[in-house]
C-alpha cells in the first residue's frame, strides 16, 4: 500500500526567505503526487501535481515542487515566503492501480508559519 | 473557490443520532469523493462514486453510507453517531473516473460535532 510521510509537523520561516516543506513517499509503480494547502476554516486547495515528465513542477501562488525518484521525495518549495503562506500543507499520493479508483493517501500535514 | 459546494457548514448533534451531509460537485465532474479529517486519524479517504456507481472504498465504517444521485450530487449518511465521529468531512470531485491526469478539487467541508 502507498504511504506518504511529512517529517516536520511545523516549519517556521521569516518572510522573504525560502520555504521548503518536505515529503517522502512509498508506492508500487509510478507515483502520482500532489500538494494541497489548507487555510483556517477553508477546504483543501490544489497547488500542484507530478504525474510524469519534468522533475520540477510549477504550481499556484509561486510554489514549485521537486520530484526525486532516487530519494522518493517530492518537496514543496517557494523562493520567497509571504506571511499569507501561513497554512497547513498536505502532500498526497494517488494509488497507481486503476482498480483502486482515484483515492488519495495524505501525509500528516505540515504547518507553515511565516513571520514578518 | 473550487466550485465544489457542501452543506451544511457546521452540524452539532448527539450520540446515537443520524445525519446527512450533502455535496455538489463542480460542473461537469462525474466523480465524487468523501474524506474525513480528524485530529487522531488525519485525512482519510472514505469512498468514491463515479457517475452514480460506487468506484472505490476506503476506511469507511459500516455505520456510514453514501450515494450519488442522477444529478451527480452526493450524500454521506452517518448513523448511530459516536463521539469519535466528530471530524471535518470533505467532499471532492474530479472530471472522470480517475485517469492519471485528474485532479481532485475539494469543497469547504462540513464540520461535525457529536456531543
Amino acid at each position: 500500500a502507498q504511504s506518504v510521510a511529512q517529517p516536520e509537523d511545523q516549519v517556521n520561516v521569516a518572510e522573504g526567505n525560502p520555504l521548503t516543506v518536505k515529503c517522502t513517499y512509498s508506492v508500487s509503480g509510478n507515483p502520482y503526487l500532489f500538494w494541497y494547502v489548507q487555510y483556517p476554516n477553508r477546504g483543501l486547495q490544489f497547488l500542484l501535481k507530478y504525474i510524469t515528465g519534468d522533475n520540477l513542477v510549477k504550481g499556484s501562488y509561486g510554489f514549485e515542487a521537486e520530484f526525486n525518484k532516487s530519494q522518493t521525495s517530492f518537496h514543496l518549495k517557494k523562493p520567497s515566503a509571504l506571511v499569507s503562506d501561513s497554512a497547513l500543507y498536505f502532500c498526497a499520493v494517488r494509488d497507481p492501480i486503476k482498480a483502486a479508483g482515484n483515492k488519495l493517501t495524505f501525509g500528516g500535514g505540515t504547518r507553515v508559519l511565516v513571520k514578518p | 473557490d473550487s466550485g465544489v459546494t457542501q452543506t451544511p457548514k457546521h452540524l452539532i448533534t448527539a450520540t446515537g443520532q443520524r445525519v446527512t451531509l450533502r455535496c455538489s460537485p463542480r460542473s461537469g465532474d462525474l466523480s465524487v469523493y468523501w474524506y474525513q479529517q480528524s485530529l487522531d486519524q488525519g485525512l482519510q479517504f472514505l469512498i468514491q462514486y463515479y457517475n452514480g456507481e460506487e468506484r472505490a472504498k476506503g476506511n469507511i465504517l459500516e455505520r456510514f453510507s453514501a450515494q450519488q444521485f442522477p444529478d451527480l450530487h452526493s450524500e454521506l449518511n452517518l448513523s448511530s453517531l459516536e463521539l469519535g465521529d466528530s471530524a471535518l468531512y470533505f467532499c471532492a470531485s474530479s472530471v472522470a473516473e480517475g485517469g492519471r491526469w485528474e485532479t481532485q478539487y475539494f469543497g469547504p467541508g462540513t464540520r461535525l460535532l457529536v456531543l
